[in-house]
Formats: C-alpha cells, structure tokens, sequence
C-alpha cells in the first residue's frame, strides 16, 4: 500500500518568511496529493490539492509542487502570517482509491510575529 | 448546509463499555469514511462506504464496525473499548469522482480508561 513521509516534523518561521513542507510517496500508482491545514482542536482543512497531470498549483500565497519522477511533492507557503500557524498534513490517494487518503504524520508550523 | 455532522463532540468509555459514533451528511454525497487521528499523528483510514449498502475495511479496522443504511449515515460502532482506542475520530464525506475532496466532521474526542 502507499505509504507518505512528511518532513520537517515541526518549523518555526518568522512571520514574512516562506515555508517549506516536504512529502514523499511510495505508490507510483497514486494521482491525487492534497493538503490539509488543522488549527488546534479543530477539523483538517482542504487548503490545496494537485493533480497528477500538473506540476505545480498555486493559490495566493500557497503553492504545491510535484515530482512524479522522485515520487515527492511539497507545500510552499510565502509570506508567512501569525494565522498560518497550525499542523499541515500531506496526503496521496490513487484514482481508484477515493478518499482512501494515506496522510503523513504532519508539520507543525510556529509562525513568531 | 450544515455538512458533516458528528456527535458527540467528546466521550469518555471504561474499558469493555460500547458505543456508537454518529455521523450524518446534508450533501448528498455517496462516500463517507472513517478516520481516527491519534496525539501528533496523522489521520488512519477505519472504514469507508462508496454507497449505501456497501462498506469496506480501511488501514485500522479492528475493535469496530460500521453500516450504511442511508446516504446520509454512516455511525461507527466500538465493541468492547480498549484503552488503544483512545483518539479523535473525524468523519467525511466526498461526492463521485475522481479525486474529489474530502468533507470532515468536527470530530469525536474518545478517551478509554
């Protein structure tokens, strides 16, 4: 089965620095990379998501870049603000998979104003 | 619409105790999952549904059971509680297609002791 590695564990940023998540995969097969953001006690977030037919998506100050070929994609935040702060999880599903997402373990983000 | 609606928000169970998780969904979607998140851990799929009737097991599924009667609920069952059941428990939804975003549920705080 798939199986996704996320890093760093935690990350502190000053606030207007940038951010980087990384994540890779094992399952070729997998499509489908979505990202969730979770604020202390509450519901994970869609916050972005990207296709296997595309390399890189952004929205606003998110964006997500995939490498098919390392089997890696990773979350880039720019400008980072205090209401960035929350764990950001990865996730990679196949197309026959639906919402069988395999999460990683998460990164807490810390951004310090 | 109220999305995906989870209750109770909090429970705590002696161990052998049973109970229901309840989860229902306004949006009319056919899959519904599963999902338990355990301290700095990501999420682990449980079970999930592609329609009523049908369910299937997903990563973690001992010590629960799971129906789909309607298209709206999908209540999670634990027999005999076990302190290794202790976790946050998220439902969500997704409609058909390929890939498409998953819905959550506020979550169900579930302490074992």
């Amino acid at each position: 089965g798939e199986n996704v590695e996320q890093h760093p564990s935690t990350l502190s940023v000053q606030e207007g620095d940038s951010a980087v998540i990384k994540c890779t995969y094992s399952d070729s097969a997998s499509n489908y990379f979505p990202w969730y953001k979770q604020e202390l006690g509450k519901r994970p977030q869609l916050i972005i998501d990207i296709r296997s037919n595309v390399g890189e998506k952004k929205d606003q100050r998110i964006a997500v870049t995939l490498n098919k070929t390392a089997k890696h994609f990773s979350l880039h935040i720019t400008e980072t603000q205090p209401e960035d702060s929350a764990v950001y999880f990865c996730a990679a599903s196949s197309g026959d998979s639906w919402g069988k997402l395999q999460f990683g373990a998460g990164t807490q983000v810390v951004v310090t104003p | 619409n109220a999305g995906v609606t989870q209750t109770p928000k909090f429970r705590i169970l002696k161990i052998g105790q049973s109970m229901t998780l309840q989860c229902t969904q306004d949006m009319n979607h056919n899959y519904m999952y599963w999902y338990r998140q355990d301290p700095g851990m990501g999420l682990k799929l449980i079970y999930y549904s592609v329609g009523a009737g049908i369910t299937d097991k997903g990563e973690v599924p001992n010590g629960y059971n799971v129906s789909r009667s309607t298209t709206e609920d999908f209540p999670l069952r634990l027999e005999l509680a076990a302190p290794s059941q202790t976790s946050v428990y998220f439902c969500a939804s997704s409609s058909p297609g390929n890939n498409s975003p998953l819905h959550f549920g506020n979550g169900t705080r579930l302490t074992v002791t």
